[in-house]
């Protein structure tokens, strides 16, 4: 099956640095890759659609200068937390979406813990 | 805007037990329906799908319809077995397409041996 992994798998970092995170689609080319934030015991919340060679689009009431999302590859899309807070603290998923035949499934990395202290 | 709401809640269930799910979804037109399965320390992976109503969707031993009456899409498996133990997720895709998701919270199934 399709393979999307992230890196790093948690970070530690201090209150006012930047954390990137990457999304890889391994065996695949993923023109659109989305970005979730998932809280404890709560649902994925999708942050934004990163396109390949574009701008991403962002949902309602997530900040795009907070949350820098480059999809510079096929392969590749990096989240990028600026300025990160304790608030920013949670569990970031991407997944990349992969055409087959006339459908498309999405397929999901194992996610990045971040804490911020 | 779409949402999705799972029952509350963790499931804790005998092996050869009957599961249900419940998933019921608000939704703007006729959205896509979908679960997901979260296996520990694994991403999440498309476990079926149905794309209108009445359709079933089926996988591993999985089903589940599309009720556009009850708005719901709950899903079942007549005998489980430790290694279905995992998080469940049901997703509805949003307007715009574009293939965007929406999730509900999840819920928490371990299969006793």
């Amino acid at each position: 099956g399709a393979v999307v992994s992230q890196h790093p798998s948690r970070v530690i970092c201090k209150s006012g640095t930047s954390v990137k995170i990457e999304c890889r689609s391994l065996d695949f080319q993923a023109t659109t890759m989305f970005w979730y934030r998932q809280f404890p015991k709560q649902s994925l919340m999708l942050m934004a659609t990163s396109n390949e060679g574009s701008k991403a689009t962002y949902e309602q009431g997530v900040e795009k200068d907070k949350f820098l999302i480059n999809h510079a590859s096929l392969t590749l899309s990096t989240l990028t937390v600026t300025s990160a807070h304790p608030e920013d603290s949670s569990f970031y998923i991407c997944s990349a979406r992969r055409r087959v035949g006339s459908g498309d499934t999405q397929y999901f990395g194992p996610g990045t813990r971040l804490t911020v202290l | 805007g779409n949402s999705v709401t799972q029952m509350e809640g963790p499931v804790t269930l005998s092996e050869e037990a009957f599961l249900t799910i419940n998933c019921t979804y608000t939704a703007t037109g006729y959205p896509s329906l979908f679960w997901y399965v979260q296996y520990p320390g694994e991403g999440l992976q498309l476990l079926l799908k149905a794309t209108k109503a009445d359709d079933k969707g089926s996988n591993k031993g999985f089903e589940a319809t599309y009720r556009k009456e009850t708005t719901s899409f709950h899903l079942e498996k007549g005998s489980v077995q430790v290694s279905d133990s995992a998080v469940y997720f049901c997703a509805s895709s949003l307007p715009k397409g574009n293939n965007r998701l929406a999730f509900g919270k999840g819920n928490q199934v371990v299969v006793i041996p």
